[in-house]
Formats: C-alpha cells, sequence, structure tokens
C-alpha cells in the first residue's frame, strides 16, 4: 500500500508543472484524493481534494485559478497540474488518501512528497 | 481563514508525558485527528475521530478533546517520538478544506 509522487522540480515564476502521484495495493477509485503541501520550515498546508468520481473538486484559497487537480482510475493515478507558479508555491508537495466517515475526513495515506522550487 | 491554534514547542525528558493542546472554535462541534512527522519524513495518521489509534500507533498515545480544545497525550516518551505533530479537522462549510493546525514541536 503506497503513494508515489513525482514531476517535481526547479521551475521559473509564472512555469508550469505538472505533478503526479502512483498509487498501488489499494482500491484508487474508491478513495477521494488529496494534494497536501509544506512549504520549507512551515507547516502543512491542505491544498485540493478531489472525490473518487472526480464528481467533486475542491481548492485552497491560494491556489484558486492556478492549479488543476485531476485522477485516473484506470491507472490509478492523481495529478496536480500547477500553472502560474509563483515563489510562495515553493515546497514539499504530499500526496494523500482521504478517509471518511461519521462526517469529517483524514488523510490515512501519505506519500514521500516531491520538491517543487519556483525560482528564478 | 479556519485556525487551529498549537503551542509552537515543548520538551519533555525520556519516560515523561508530553501533552499537546489544539485549540479552535469548531473544535466542539468537529472530529479532530492528529499527524506525527518525524524529521525528514511524510506525516503519519497519528489518532483519529478525537481519540482513536490507526494500527500500529502505541498505547501510549491517546486523543481527548473537552470543550473547543483536543488534547494529544505520549505517555512514558521516548527518543523516537521526537517530531513534530499537527492537528487537523475537515471543514464541510468551506471547500471541504483540511484544516491543520500552527504544529507542535516535540523535543525529547
Amino acid at each position: 500500500v503506497q503513494l508515489v509522487e513525482s514531476g517535481g522540480g526547479l521551475v521559473k515564476p509564472g512555469g508550469s508543472l505538472r505533478l503526479s502521484c502512483a498509487a498501488s495495493g489499494f482500491s484508487f477509485s474508491r478513495y477521494n484524493m488529496n494534494w497536501v503541501r509544506q512549504a520549507p520550515g512551515k507547516g502543512l498546508e491542505w491544498v485540493s481534494s478531489i472525490s473518487s468520481s472526480s464528481s467533486y473538486i475542491y481548492y485552497g484559497d491560494s491556489v484558486k485559478g492556478r492549479f488543476t487537480i485531476s485522477r485516473d482510475n484506470v491507472w490509478n493515478s492523481l495529478y496536480l497540474q500547477m500553472n502560474r507558479l509563483r515563489a510562495e508555491d515553493t515546497a514539499v508537495y504530499f500526496c494523500a488518501r482521504g478517509d471518511c466517515s461519521g462526517g469529517s475526513c483524514r488523510l490515512d495515506l501519505w506519500g514521500q512528497g516531491i520538491v517543487v522550487t519556483v525560482s528564478s | 481563514s479556519y485556525v487551529l491554534t498549537q503551542p509552537p514547542s515543548l520538551s519533555v525528558a525520556p519516560g515523561r508525558t508530553a501533552v499537546i493542546s489544539c485549540g479552535g472554535n469548531k473544535i466542539g462541534s468537529s472530529s479532530v485527528h492528529w499527524y506525527q512527522q518525524r524529521p525528514r519524513q511524510a506525516p503519519v495518521l497519528f489518532i483519529y475521530n478525537d481519540r482513536d489509534r490507526p494500527s500500529g500507533i502505541p498505547e501510549r498515545v491517546s486523543g481527548s478533546k473537552s470543550g473547543n480544545t483536543a488534547t494529544l497525550t505520549i505517555s512514558r516518551v521516548e527518543a523516537g517520538d521526537e517530531a513534530d505533530y499537527y492537528c487537523q479537522v475537515w471543514d464541510s462549510s468551506r471547500d471541504h478544506s483540511y484544516v491543520f493546525g500552527t504544529g507542535t514541536k516535540v523535543t525529547v
């Protein structure tokens, strides 16, 4: 059971990057999935969520209009298309599985994280 | 935006008890979850639904809640407990967002 992120790297301000997250060992299509990021030396910040069938998608205020989350339940993969990147988007990006019950959701499985650096 | 407040740091001697608080005005009406993040590692779910332990989390770890404050307690602290700890609630009224606490660094 694991999540493995890829696609990070160094990009200039205003540029774009696409992150991927490969899931294995569980029924990917049954879970909502999420991206969470952590800026250097800072705490955790939720970025975006997508429901199991992609019917519901949500974004944090800091990335609305710039980032797009998507998934492919055939290939068991989660994606984050990041456009118009800013220096403040520099962070480790984690892919995380959501588990919801009793009217609340938590993140019960995390990837190892991938570094995104936005700098000229 | 909604804020969950935690003490920035806590120092505890081996064998003693670490108590970490998480405060916010929606905590009383929400389930609280806790994560442990060891240095240079990904977070791990540590406590869910206020007080339940995921498989593999030892019994010396416990969670509780009273009013608008949730508490994570780690008894008989070990060197391996040195980590950052974050509380989290899910806000269904605002973009179905995961709201994290400010984080507490525990030094053993």
